[in-house]
């Protein structure tokens, strides 16, 4: 199975920061990388897919790079809004495998 | 307007079994590949399975297999889970969830929580 391990765990950060999470896959997986948001009793949110392509209806501020084994997901100026639990997820090869999460908050 | 609704989840003990269903609309659903994803209280997301889009093809986790079938009703528009011999840790809420290709998962449900315990 493929591990993805997902870094920082949490990070709290004001409105209008700069906020970056990377995600490493234990082996490359091209582009075959995905990343959602997750708020509490809310379904799931694609965000970004094959690593770099903004899902439709997701703001501009966010953005994903990276390719092989590591891989970035950037909030460019954090809004209230985004206050959420972000993962990372490869679709290289089954199982799916997801990162252990970053919980982002507003400070 | 996408809509994936699932149903059929509740509290069960060790050792029974449940049916989720999730019904899709506002897509096509039989050209789309389906998963169910699990989270567990205070937990990440888990995969637990996928079928094609004519559902000719099935894959599981390892931690289900031979326990849980997925299937599907393109008729319907319907998704299926079902789950024999659950046991505690298999207590989550389970989302249902499309991919166009089976990559990425665009479209999810609200989330149907099983409680497996006595």
């Amino acid at each position: 199975d493929i591990q993805m391990t997902q870094s920082p765990s949490s990070l709290s950060a004001s409105v209008g920061d700069r906020v970056t999470i990377t995600c490493r896959a234990s082996q490359s997986i091209s582009s075959y990388f995905n990343w959602y948001q997750v708020k509490p009793g809310k379904a799931p949110k694609l965000m970004i897919y094959t690593a770099s392509r903004l899902q439709s209806g997701v703001p501009s501020r966010f953005s994903g790079s990276g390719s092989g084994t590591d891989f970035t997901l950037t909030i460019r100026s954090l809004q209230p809004e985004d206050s959420a639990t972000y993962y990372c997820q490869q679709s290289y090869s089954t199982p799916l495998t997801f990162g252990g999460g970053t919980k982002v908050e507003i400070k | 307007e996408v809509q994936l609704v699932e149903s059929g989840g509740g509290l069960v003990q060790p050792g029974g079994s449940l049916r989720l269903s999730c019904a899709a609309s506002g897509f096509t659903f039989s050209r789309n590949w389906m998963h169910w994803v699990r989270q567990t209280p205070g937990m990440g997301l888990v995969w637990v399975s996928r079928i094609s889009n004519d559902g000719s093809s099935t894959t599981y986790a390892d931690s289900v297999k031979g326990r849980f079938t997925i299937s599907r009703d393109n008729a319907k528009n319907t998704l299926y889970l079902q789950m024999n011999s659950l046991r505690a840790e298999d207590t989550a809420v389970y989302y249902c969830t499309s991919s166009p290709y089976g990559g990425f998962l665009e479209y999810w449900g609200q989330g149907n929580l099983v409680t497996v315990s006595s």
